[in-house]
Parts: structure tokens; sequence; C-alpha cells
């Protein structure tokens, strides 16, 4: 149990394109999602936390109009990079929490590799 | 704040020997303590979890932790290692009363035949 699939799992584009990344949850119902960003051999730098029905909370120093995300349902999360640009290239996580008890792991997609020629 | 360090950047380890994988956290209030592995390319999988109770914590794969609140921290532990085992491990803690989790650095784990 507890599945989450993000897609794509890679994705290279021109820059100046936006991309959008899927996040769901298959078999849970995921009241708060959240994204995060890896950069080689680093650890996860949490963007945004996202919770059906309302807007993100995004951490400090995310550009919220560069990283839309959007949480419309229990089981979707999207991330969209707009106008990305090389220096956006990373690995994106992201990751999914389900109702009741707010002491459940969070349970991660498989990540989507980002490359911005 | 709250804040784990993992103060070992890797790991290595020969196939059959025990293992051992160190988080040290420091935390207002009662830590909710996380492991998880990644693998190249993949997301994170959760391993095991410290909330309450019995300070040695069984998970997947075989593997456990010890939560020591004492010395504030929270070892991963197994047996006997597995050249299967070698991957990324990170040690987190929930961020106070919020759903976040906050993550060490990582510590690569290399098990060698």
């Amino acid at each position: 149990g507890a599945v989450v699939s993000q897609h794509p799992s890679w994705v290279i584009c021109k820059s100046g394109t936006s991309v959008k990344i899927e996040c769901r949850s298959l078999d849970f119902q995921a009241t708060t999602m959240f994204w995060y960003r890896q950069f080689p051999k680093q650890s996860l730098m949490l963007m945004a936390t996202s919770n059906e029905g309302s807007k993100a909370t995004y951490e400090q120093g995310v550009e919220k109009d560069k990283f839309l995300i959007n949480h419309a349902s229990l089981t979707l999360s999207t991330l969209t990079v707009t106008s990305a640009h090389p220096e956006d290239s990373s690995f994106y996580i992201c990751s999914a929490t389900g109702t009741g008890n707010s002491n459940q792991p969070q349970h991660f997609g498989d990540g989507t590799r980002l490359s911005i020629l | 704040a709250q804040s784990v360090a993992q103060p070992e950047d890797q790991v290595n380890v020969a196939e059959g020997n025990p293992l051992t994988v160190k988080c040290t956290y420091s935390v207002s209030g009662n830590p909710y303590l996380f492991w998880y592995v990644q693998y190249p390319n993949r997301g994170l999988q959760f391993l095991l979890k410290y909330i309450t109770g019995d300070n040695l914590v069984k998970g997947s794969y075989g593997f456990e932790a010890e939560f020591n609140k004492s010395q504030t921290s929270f070892h991963l532990k197994k047996p006997s290692a597995l050249v299967s085992d070698s991957a990324l491990y990170f040690c987190a803690v929930r961020d106070g009363g919020t759903d976040k989790l906050i993550f060490g650095t990582g510590t690569r784990l290399q098990v060698f035949p």
C-alpha cells in the first residue's frame, strides 16, 4: 500500500518551455503533498507544501510564480516549472501523506529528472 | 529549530558484517524520527520511524534503529549487511507541529562483497 506515482521520470526540454510534473497517490487519499528538489550528492530541499483544495505554501527563497503547484484532488498534485532555464535542471521528488494520524511517514514518488537545454 | 545530523558522508562495510549509520537530532519537544533509503535515480523509501514506545524500532529489509534520548541519537543498524543494501540513507525529523520533514545530509552506504 501507500504508493505514490510520479510522471514523467525523465524530461528533456528547451530553455523557455514549461514543464508539468504529476504526482499521484494510487491507493490512498493524500491530504498533503510535498515537493522537493535534490541536487547531485545533496539532501532534499523542500520547495513547497500543498494541501488539497488550497494554495500551496512555499519555502523561503522558492519562486511561486516559477514553480506553480496545484493540488486539485486528494490523489493528484502537479508542479509546473514555467519558462524553464538550465539552472532549473534538477531531480524533483514529490511525497504524500494520507488522512488521519499526522505521524504517518511521507511516501515518495520515484522522482523526475529534469534537464533543460 | 529542529535538525538532524548525519556525521558520516560514507560508510563502508563488508557483506555479512553488521552495519551502523549514525544520526543525531536536536528538537524541542518529543522527537518524531524517520529513516529513508534512496537508490540511484529513485525516490525515497520509508524504512522505519520512532514516535513513542520501545527504543528499538524494527523496520523494513531487516533494518532497525535505536532511539537514545540521553545521547539524542537514532542510529540505523542491521546485523548482517547485504551488497544490495548499498544506497543513500537519510535520517529525518518531523518539524514541530507541521507535517514537514527535515532531512539530514545523507550517508552513502557501500557494502563490499
